[in-house]
């Protein structure tokens, strides 16, 4: 099993371009999450969802947006890029409600943007 | 919103010797507290975890304290050795989405 992958690695946008984070699992988890890491810092979540139709914002949700059509992937996108948004994103995965460890945490690889 | 706070940021400690990482978190509605290791490029990895329900949880030279009342909980890793050396996150997680909140992270240096 992949568990959590995540597409790209890295990542250089120039201000204003849009692109797509790809995030998908394998786990069978039905909750799915965004976060980003900026230096020094912890994480902080963008988005999340509990299930394939459901989002909702996190913390700092503002230039970015998802849709979860499907059980399996959880696409971050960014609209019209700023170099606020450099950083590192990390797609999670945990099983959700119902299951024994429901809200463990498993972590994709991360992606690294940098805007210039 | 919730808000963990955590400490210290760094740590520098002997082969051998015990490290603790303590945070504190300011919703009483939390009721799940993980911790995550992560080396340089890397991703957070889960090494141990408590729930509200526990007051205390070890595996192997990692355990994990929590205080309710106090609200706050604690890493204690024993025995360190080099490769423990990472950053180290403390979170904490309410029921709703799940989510968790983050501490800055400790940055934790063994020495030989």
């Amino acid at each position: 099993n992949a568990g959590v992958t995540q597409t790209p690695k890295f990542r250089i946008l120039k201000i204003g371009q849009s692109m797509t984070l790809q995030c998908a699992q394998d786990m069978n988890h039905n909750y799915m999450y965004w976060y980003r890491q900026d230096p020094g810092m912890g994480l902080k979540l963008i988005y999340y969802s509990v299930g394939a139709g459901i989002t909702d914002k996190g913390e700092v949700p503002n230039g970015y947006n998802v849709s979860r059509s499907t059980t399996e992937d959880f696409p971050l996108r960014l609209e019209l890029a700023a170099p606020s948004q450099t950083s590192v994103y990390f797609c999670a995965t945990s099983p959700g409600l119902g299951r024994l460890t429901y809200n463990e945490q498993f972590f994709g690889p991360g992606t690294r943007l940098t805007v210039l | 919103g919730e808000n963990v706070e955590q400490h210290p940021s760094t740590l520098s400690v002997q082969e051998g010797d015990s490290a603790v990482i303590k945070c504190t978190y300011s919703d009483s509605a939390s009721n799940y507290f993980p911790w995550y290791k992560q080396e340089l490029g890397k991703r957070p990895q889960l090494i141990i975890d408590i729930r509200s329900n526990v007051g205390e949880k070890k595996d192997q030279r990692i355990a994990v304290t929590l205080n309710k009342t106090a609200k706050h909980f604690s890493l204690h890793i024993t025995e360190t050795q080099p490769e423990d050396s990472a950053v180290y996150f403390c979170a904490a997680s309410q029921n709703s989405g799940y989510a968790l909140n983050f501490g800055k992270g400790t940055s934790l240096l063994v020495t030989p």
